[in-house]
């Protein structure tokens, strides 16, 4: 059974203050998906890191998988009220061929206080 | 532009009643999704297709039925909605290719805005 434990599973911080948000499994992905999702919204993507030891960046959000691809971290620099939300981590674990099925970490659910 | 896209946004129905989800996409991708959500939960995949091939999960229950009658639609059918059915319904797609080795980026699963059912 693949597993992915996603830390902390709340926080809450004040503008401008950094945080990091991490994802680990014992097992291996062939990739690892960041989505944001807002109350009453699907889940929306905002990175796939595919190569062991990639780091993405989006404006104020990086993004790190682990070297033998069973972690991840997503960090943000200088939060605003407007990175607010659930931040869900899921791994692909792919199927011989039948497309890939995510395996989601429990969630993070951000607040950030003006 | 939209990419996936749910109908209703909003379903309202009663104990007992079936009712049907819609989602359809232009992304043309063969992998077709339907997951569950509750409140402060990740979503929990209920099925999904691999072009017209149909992949049931095991715990998911024979009251949820889906329906692909071509590469854009795909339905979710609930044939007795009880209580505990109320929740965020999500469609989500990806493109896979058969046996390829250039996985990674084409795991990437894109989801729609999702179908709020609420039980009565």
């Amino acid at each position: 059974t693949q597993l992915l434990e996603q830390s902390p599973q709340f926080l809450s911080i004040q503008e401008g203050e950094n945080l990091t948000v991490y994802c680990n499994s014992s097992s291996v992905f062939s990739s690892l998906q960041w989505y944001r999702q807002e109350p009453g919204e699907g889940p929306v993507l905002l990175v796939t890191v595919v190569t062991g030891g990639e780091v993405k960046k989006l404006k104020r959000l990086t993004f790190q998988f682990g070297d033998a691809r069973k972690d991840s971290s997503l960090h943000i620099t200088a939060a605003q009220p407007g990175d607010t939300g659930l931040y869900l981590c899921a791994g692909t674990y792919r199927f011989y061929n039948q497309g890939g099925k995510l395996i989601f970490g429990q969630g993070t659910e951000l607040s950030v206080k003006p | 532009d939209a990419m996936v896209i749910q109908n209703p946004r909003y379903q309202v129905t009663q104990f007992g009643k079936p009712v049907t989800l819609s989602c359809s996409q232009t992304l043309n991708h063969n992998v077709m999704y339907w997951y569950q959500q509750k409140s402060s939960q990740a979503p929990k995949l209920l099925f999904h297709y691999y072009d017209k091939d149909f992949n049931n999960e095991a715990d998911t229950p024979d009251n949820f039925q889906s329906r692909r009658p071509n590469t854009s639609f795909c339905f979710l059918d609930i044939r007795s909605p009880g209580l505990g059915d109320a929740a965020m319904y999500l469609c989500a797609t990806s493109q896979n290719k058969f046996l390829s080795r250039l996985a990674g980026e084409g795991d990437t699963q894109y989801f729609g805005p999702g179908t709020r059912l609420t039980v009565l």
